[in-house]
């Protein structure tokens, strides 16, 4: 069965410190990937997806996260958190041309000021 | 244009109760799907809808159902309430439902089973 799995459940860090945000999925043919972010009080919103080409993608809020399909990975980055960037993040996996999407557990950023 | 919206926002029920959560997409958007998010779980893919037809389901057990309008909007619908089913359940919509689409989520309906 497709699963996402996300390494770290909670991760603290303070202000200007770089992240990296693990994920990994098991499928075995062309996916789609995402990852979505949920804000305190706020939907859940897209954050940077992958579809095809560049294996480096860039999101919003400078954002971004490389696909290593011999991974099986799609690690998500920024290099300075601000305070803002508190939220609870989700990595996403839909096999390309499947209506089904395939969320890890999340990972909950808090970033001190 | 206006974002997905879900009514109620939260509920209260008790065991054995049944309760319907609905859901209306973004205008033009054709697929909806449902999610159950709790704790540590993250999202849980429940159903997904097009065109009036669900095109799959997860791993939920038959108390948990869905259909969709001629207009796309949708329900869903728990019978048999059990305290496990206490959660935020998010619906998400997008114009076809497939693969790179982004999912325009909801805020939400919280139930609490008591």
């Amino acid at each position: 069965a497709q699963s996402v799995s996300q390494h770290n459940h909670h991760v603290i860090l303070s202000e200007a410190a770089s992240l990296e945000l693990g994920c990994n999925y098991s499928y075995g043919g062309t996916v789609n990937l995402f990852w979505y972010v949920q804000y305190p009080g706020q939907h859940l919103q897209l954050l940077l997806k992958y579809f095809s080409g560049d294996p480096l993608v860039k999101g919003i809020k400078g954002f971004e996260a490389e696909f290593i399909k011999s991974k099986f990975s799609f690690n998500l980055r920024k290099p300075s958190v601000q305070w803002s960037d508190t939220a609870e993040y989700f990595c996403a996996v839909n096999p390309t041309g499947g209506f089904k999407t395939i969320f890890g557990a999340g990972t909950r950023l808090f970033v001190k000021a | 244009k206006a974002g997905v919206t879900q009514t109620p926002r939260y509920l209260i029920k008790t065991r054995g109760q049944q309760v319907t959560l609905s859901c209306s997409p973004i205008s033009g958007h054709r697929s909806v799907s449902w999610y159950q998010q709790t704790p540590g779980q993250g999202l849980q893919f429940l159903f997904e809808y097009f065109s009036e037809t669900q095109r799959n389901k997860g791993n939920f057990p038959g108390r948990f159902s869905g259909r969709q309008f001629s207009n796309s909007r949708s329900e869903m619908n728990v019978s048999t309430l059990e305290l496990g089913d206490s959660a935020l359940y998010l619906c998400a919509s997008s114009t076809e439902g497939r693969g790179a689409e982004t999912q325009y989520f909801g805020p939400g309906t919280r139930l609490l089973v008591l």
